[in-house]
């Protein structure tokens, strides 16, 4: 059974900052990796995926993937108020119809003028 | 674009109920997907479905039925609510397959007295 953990439970950084947040999974076999945000009172919205090793940029957010540390990461550069919002990595896991999808615990960033 | 509707929008329910939860989309997607959130924290996967009259557990099955009637449908029944339980229930909808994005409603509030 897949086990998704996510770090920290909650970060408070100002404006402007870097930002990174952590993602741990359980089975090196899982092949597709997201992030989702979801602003306070909203529904979840896909924010980046990426599907092989390595880094992907996209605007002001990276994602860093490493399967062989069972460990993917979102940083946000210049982060913004906006910024705020809870942040779910997610992960497609390896076998059966590809279209399971499991969540992280979520990290709760608030970005502070 | 399209839209998931999720009726109702707050369910209030008692101890022992039996209580449904709706989900409709207009996307046309073939996959659908009902999350359990607890108190702003990560998803859990309750049931989802590949196709009409398809159903697939998650990992947070028990004291849960789904059903899958039409393509554009999904809805939740808890078969005997808790008392004092609060959670958000999300439904998602996507093309399917594992580079699918999900794409989700704006959630049920329920509250059991």
């Amino acid at each position: 059974q897949q086990n998704v953990q996510q770090s920290p439970e909650s970060l408070i950084v100002p404006e402007g900052a870097r930002t990174s947040l952590n993602c741990t999974f359980s089975d090196s076999a899982s092949q597709y990796f997201w992030w989702y945000r979801q602003h306070s009172g909203k529904a979840p919205k896909a924010l980046m995926s990426i599907f092989s090793n390595g880094e992907k940029e996209e605007g002001r957010f990276t994602i860093h993937l490493n399967k062989a540390s069972l460990h993917f990461s979102l940083h946000i550069r210049d982060s913004q108020p906006s910024d705020s919002a809870l942040y779910l990595c997610a992960v497609t896991p390896y076998g059966g119809s590809g279209n399971k999808l499991i969540f992280g615990t979520g990290t709760l960033l608030s970005v502070k003028p | 674009g399209g839209i998931i509707t999720q009726t109702p929008k707050f369910l209030i329910g008692q101890e022992g109920q039996k209580l449904t939860l709706k989900c409709q989309q207009n996307f046309n997607h073939d996959t659908m997907y009902w999350y359990r959130q607890d108190s702003g924290k990560g998803l859990r996967l309750i049931y989802y479905s590949i196709t009409e009259n398809d159903l697939q557990k998650g990992d947070l099955s028990e004291g849960y039925d789904a059903s899958r009637e039409k393509k554009s449908s999904f809805s939740l029944t808890v078969t005997s609510a808790q008392k004092n339980e609060m959670a958000v229930f999300l439904c998602a909808s996507s093309i399917g397959g594992r580079q699918n994005t999900l794409y989700f409603g704006a959630g049920t509030r329920l509250s059991v007295l």
